[in-house]
């Protein structure tokens, strides 16, 4: 299968300050990638969808101006954390969908744990 | 608004048995449905994509079907073992966005 992966795994961060989590695909080119957040014990929310060269798709409630995504390559999508507090602190997992694919499955990245002080 | 229905309670069964996992929809008529398997603090591992014009898709000890009347989908797992102890989530398709079930924990003990 496809292999998606993100960077950091895990990060901790002080209250105000902005964090940039990396999601790439490595042996694929993604025209579509997706920003996902989970609470423990809660399911996957979708937060935004994320299209190669043009702004991200945000879901209602999510915040554009705090959760900023750029999708600057069919490889890459970077989703930034702006002036992060506590409640921000999440698991964030991203994932992607082959270029020109359609009807076909999504992968995901392995999560990054964020933790707010 | 969309709605996706998983059980929310966890399923525990013997080693050997069959789990049946229901993954229950309203709102919206997914072009296709996925299952994801996801272990603690780790993201979702794909396993079977099913399409709205099949009614069932098998892979190893893995079988989905999908009643787009009924808006379900049904996972099972036959000759469980421990290893398959997960959280298994599904996610119907459409509009270009994958939603997500609150997804079942199957507990399968030796």
């Amino acid at each position: 299968g496809a292999v998606v992966s993100q960077h950091p795994s895990w990060v901790i961060c002080k209250s105000g300050t902005s964090v940039k989590i990396e999601c790439r695909s490595l042996d694929f080119q993604a025209t579509t990638m997706f920003w996902y957040r989970q609470f423990p014990k809660q399911s996957l929310m979708l937060m935004a969808t994320s299209n190669e060269g043009s702004k991200a798709t945000y879901e209602q409630g999510v915040e554009k101006d705090k959760f900023l995504i750029n999708h600057a390559s069919l490889t890459l999508s970077t989703l930034t954390v702006t002036s992060a507090h506590p409640e921000d602190s999440s698991f964030y997992i991203c994932s992607a969908r082959r270029q020109g694919a359609v009807n076909t499955e999504a992968f995901f990245g392995q999560g990054t744990r964020l933790t707010v002080v | 608004s969309q709605k996706i229905e998983q059980n929310s309670e966890a399923l525990n069964i013997q080693e050997g048995k069959t789990a049946t996992l229901t993954c229950n929809y309203t709102n919206y008529s997914p072009a296709y449905l996925q299952w994801y398997r996801q272990d603690p603090g780790r993201g979702p591992v794909f396993l079977l994509l099913i399409r709205e014009n099949e009614k069932e898709k098998r892979k190893e000890r893995l079988k989905v079907t999908f009643d787009t009347t009924l808006k379900q989908s049904l996972f099972h797992i036959t000759a469980s073992q421990p290893a398959d102890s997960a959280t298994y989530l599904c996610a119907p398709y459409n509009f270009n966005k994958f939603y997500f079930g609150s997804g079942t924990k199957l507990n399968v003990k030796p």
